[in-house]
């Protein structure tokens, strides 16, 4: 399916420190978007990779897209207990999109 | 530009009860989305419309759940009847259409608790 797989599901981390989040998929991909959702809330869009590029960045937050290995990777610069959330990738075809099951994100102050 | 606005924010319902859930999405947007989250778990679509028509309604449970796009603006989903295993969140987002790819923005939600 094209539902992203995100590893670890949960992980633990100092203020300051950073933070890597991995996203797998097993279907071709137009693009792949990066989300955030804080307790009891919506999600929040952070960040979209098209396929045929191969890194971003936008403030502390860097992604890169491996469409030969159909995996991507969040990397969250210097952590604050404001970045403490679940992250969701969601590849997608299109304007269809196929979100996983997260990576809880605990920043410890 | 207003977000995306849904209502109610909390229902309570008993098993076999019916409900249903409005979603308003940011002016312009052709895309809408309704989806289900259980505790837990990513959200999970549930039916796509582009403007007024269904684009993907693959996981949507028919026997009891139905979601329909008047005019190609607001949105209602409605269950009936309800399960214990409806309780969830239910997101409504929105997207553009033409040009992509777009970002989804998504409402708070609609908490909803069967009992």
């Amino acid at each position: 399916s094209q539902q992203g797989e995100e590893d670890p599901q949960a992980l633990s981390i100092q203020e300051g420190e950073n933070a890597t989040m991995n996203c797998s998929y097993k279907t071709s991909i137009n693009n792949l978007q990066w989300y955030r959702q804080n307790s009891g809330r919506g999600l929040v869009h952070l960040i979209l990779i098209r396929s045929n590029e191969r890194e971003k960045h936008s403030g502390r937050l860097r992604v890169t897209l491996d469409t030969s290995k159909k995996s991507s990777s969040l990397l969250i610069t210097a952590s604050r207990a404001a970045d403490t959330a679940s992250y969701f990738c969601a590849p997608a075809t299109g304007n269809q999109f196929y979100f996983g099951t997260g990576t809880s994100l605990t920043v410890i102050p | 530009e207003a977000g995306v606005a849904q209502s109610p924010r909390y229902k309570i319902i008993e098993k076999r009860q019916s409900v249903a859930f409005w979603c308003n999405p940011i002016s312009g947007h052709a895309t809408l989305y309704w989806y289900q989250q259980i505790l837990g778990q990513g959200p999970k679509l549930l039916i796509q419309f582009q403007n007024n028509g269904v684009v993907d309604d693959s996981q949507l449970p028919k026997d009891r759940f139905s979601a329909e796009r008047l005019k190609g603006v607001d949105s209602t989903l409605k269950i009936q009847p309800a399960k214990l295993e409806d309780s969830a969140v239910y997101l409504c987002a929105s997207s553009l259409l033409v040009g992509g790819p777009y970002e989804q923005y998504f409402g708070p939600g609609t908490r909803l608790t069967v009992t």
